[in-house]
């Protein structure tokens, strides 16, 4: 009865650095989506996916930011040439079938990035 | 742009005391969700409501959706210490949004004191 998992936990980095953050959803689940948490806040929506495609990547903040799901599981949110302000936690989580309000959404524990 | 207001940003009170945040906003929303978050740990749903003016109960907590589905409370009886954590409300769908988009609140950080 594994839950979502991201990994690493906790990744720091350097300033221009490219860093990719690993989301394994929960089996079977066909909708993942990638949220971004800044401390106090709530989370805020960056792409989604159901089975391999992308379906929207409209909360991505810039181009530096992509996201893959290339076999409908493992997920991979890619960031290129870090800077300060993408310091943040990231969650993934995953829904059996699309649609928030039908099928509820299960959070991983994050992955907590670190710019300096 | 879906906003989501919610109040108090913090509370804390006394083991046994009732409480009631809400989360407000101009926009309709087709669902509205409630999550609870412990530190260092992802939101947690705790309940769902679809319909204007649903009441949900979960044991001593109950929800409300507004009749216009723009707003919802949670209300708290006889609060516990392990209540405590981040109360995170998000919709989804409604005015121009997706279902499966969730838009936050910024959370109300609830702290029980034994």
């Amino acid at each position: 009865g594994a839950g979502v998992s991201q990994s690493p936990r906790y990744k720091v980095t350097k300033r221009g650095q490219d860093v990719a953050l690993r989301c394994d959803p929960i089996s079977g689940h066909v909708s993942l989506y990638w949220y971004r948490q800044a401390l106090g806040q709530g989370p805020e929506f960056l792409t989604y996916f159901n089975y391999e495609a992308q379906q929207d990547k409209s909360g991505l903040p810039n181009d530096r930011f992509s996201a893959e799901r290339p076999e409908g599981s493992i997920s991979t949110l890619t960031i290129q040439r870090t800077e300060q302000r993408d310091s943040a936690m990231y969650r993934c989580a995953s829904s059996l079938s699309p649609g928030s309000y039908n099928s509820p959404l299960h959070f991983g524990n994050g992955t907590r990035l670190t710019v300096t | 742009t879906q906003l989501l207001e919610q109040s108090p940003q913090f509370l804390s009170i006394q083991e046994g005391e009732n409480l009631t945040v809400y989360c407000n906003s101009s926009s309709v929303f087709s669902s509205l969700q409630w999550y609870r978050q412990e530190p260092g740990e992802g939101p947690v749903l705790l309940v769902t409501v679809v319909t204007g003016g649903e009441v949900k109960k979960l044991k001593r907590l109950t929800f409300q959706f507004g009749d216009a589905r723009k707003d919802s409370s949670l209300h708290i009886t006889a609060a516990q210490p392990g209540d405590t954590g981040l109360y995170l409300c998000a919709g989804a769908g409604g005015s121009g949004g997706s279902n499966y988009k969730l838009t936050f609140g910024k959370g109300t950080l609830l702290t029980v004191n034994p």
